[in-house]
């Protein structure tokens, strides 16, 4: 059974400064998602990683998949307050559905 | 474009009732999924339609549950006599589910299903 963990679970950080959230599956998946949930809204689709090494970038955000490792990570660069939201990872299933980790709470502080 | 829709944004209801929840999925994606996400949770997974049939319906936790999709676009989500356990944030995403969309899955806003 896929299970995905993300830790860790909630994230104060200060603007400016690096964080990484980390995504780990516990069995074999081809693709890994990173999505954003802004309080009462929906999810928003950052990234999806394919392969194994893949690393993606989308402004200060920047995601990467070891397939080996079973691991993703989205790194935080120079953090800014419009970052803060709820991150979530989720790893394909077998059947075409997502297992959705619990979610990092951001909040970025000035 | 227009992205996934769904009806009502919010339903409140009694225990015991019927409800229905709609989704309107993105023009010509075949495939089309149903969550539910409780309060600080991820979302779980219900079920999944490729076109008019469920392909997957191994999510819904029981036979209250019960979702159709007869023209492989709209979908709805029925639940029978239902229970304050129900209440929760109910999204539908839908994808191209092709070789090259990597089944990027879109989500709608939600409803947020309240049984009192």
């Amino acid at each position: 059974e896929l299970k995905v963990e993300q830790n860790p679970l909630f994230l104060s950080m200060q603007e400016g400064k690096n964080y990484t959230i980390y995504c780990n599956y516990s069995t074999t998946s081809d693709r890994l998602y990173w999505y954003r949930q802004d309080p009462g809204k929906s999810l928003e689709s950052l990234f999806v990683l394919l392969s194994n090494g893949a690393v993606k970038q989308e402004g200060r955000l920047m995601a990467s998949l070891d397939t080996k490792a079973r691991l993703s990570t989205l790194h935080i660069t120079a953090a800014v307050h419009d970052l803060s939201a709820t991150y979530f990872c989720a790893a394909g299933g077998s059947q075409g559905n997502l297992i959705f980790g619990k979610g990092t709470k951001l909040s970025v502080k000035p | 474009g227009a992205g996934v829709s769904q009806t009502p944004s919010n339903k409140v209801t009694e225990k015991g009732k019927y409800v229905e929840l709609r989704c309107d999925p993105i023009s010509g994606h075949t495939a089309l999924y149903w969550y539910r996400q409780s309060l600080g949770q991820g979302p779980e997974f219900l079920i999944y339609f490729q076109g008019t049939g469920a392909a997957d319906d191994s999510g819904l936790p029981n036979d209250r549950f019960f979702a159709v999709r007869p023209e492989g676009s709209v979908s709805t989500l029925k639940i029978q006599r239902t229970e304050r356990g129900d209440s929760a944030v109910y999204l539908c995403a839908s994808s191209l589910q092709n070789l090259l969309s990597y089944n990027e899955q879109f989500f709608g806003p939600g409803t947020r299903l309240t049984v009192l």
